[in-house]
């Protein structure tokens, strides 16, 4: 069984579209994270909700929205593409912060063309 | 405020030689620190924590890491590299005070030659 899971694996779409990335954990963990890995493998965190609740919101432009329906999903979606939103992103979950393990998921690749 | 810097972008070994992957960090307050392994197409995978525990702390695989406050410093190493361990390795912190947000390294790639 699958910990963390992301769908779709790989995303290839126009600029200007509207896209939206899933995520879910099966873990029972209270944080989920959404992190971009860009070409040059630098990974920064951008969103991360804990029980539901977003407690960081880094500096992203406001095209990307994230939504938890309930803990075990964080959505991520995207409006007005653009070609610099091409990258690699991530899910993660954990119990809590501190020390607690970040377990990822697979990742989406992007390709805005 | 809190960062992390790895020495080396890239680093090549051979087969059955020492492993050793530089990471410092810099934190106001004690950190949590951790290394992260990514194989390629794949998410990351924890090798190791840094939880105040102990010093010398070893992980999966046959990777250890040390830390030292003095230096700021929490270095990977393995003594015997294999093929399997070329990867990207990320070195993270995260502040103690049961903060949420994790700060990443830029990463190192490794490269095992036969």
């Amino acid at each position: 069984d699958t910990a963390v899971s992301q769908t779709p694996k790989y995303l290839v779409t126009q600029m200007g579209n509207d896209k939206s990335i899933k995520c879910e954990q099966n873990l029972g963990h209270d944080t989920m994270y959404w992190y971009k890995q860009d070409s040059k493998k630098f990974l920064k965190i951008m969103f991360s909700y804990n029980n539901k609740e977003l407690i960081i919101n880094e500096t992203v432009p406001n095209r990307f929205s994230p939504k938890s329906p309930d803990k075990a999903h964080l959505n991520l979606h995207i409006n007005s593409l653009e070609l610099g939103d091409s990258a690699v992103y991530f899910c993660a979950s954990s119990q809590a912060g501190g020390q607690d393990t970040q377990y990822f998921g697979p990742g989406t690749r992007l390709t805005v063309l | 405020a809190q960062s992390v810097t790895q020495l080396g972008s890239h680093v090549s070994v051979s087969e059955g030689a020492l492993v050793l992957l530089r990471c410092n960090y810099s934190s106001s307050v004690p950190p949590y620190l951790f290394w992260y392994v990514q194989y390629p197409n794949q998410g990351l995978q924890l090798l190791l924590k840094y939880t105040s525990a102990a010093t010398l702390v070893k992980g999966i695989n046959g990777f250890e890491a040390e830390f030292k406050k003095s230096e700021t410093s929490f270095h990977l190493t393995k003594p015997s590299a294999h093929m399997s361990d070329a990867a990207e390795y990320f070195c993270a912190v995260r502040s103690n005070t049961g903060g949420f947000k994790t700060i990443f390294g830029a990463g190192t790639r490794l490269f095992v030659k036969a």
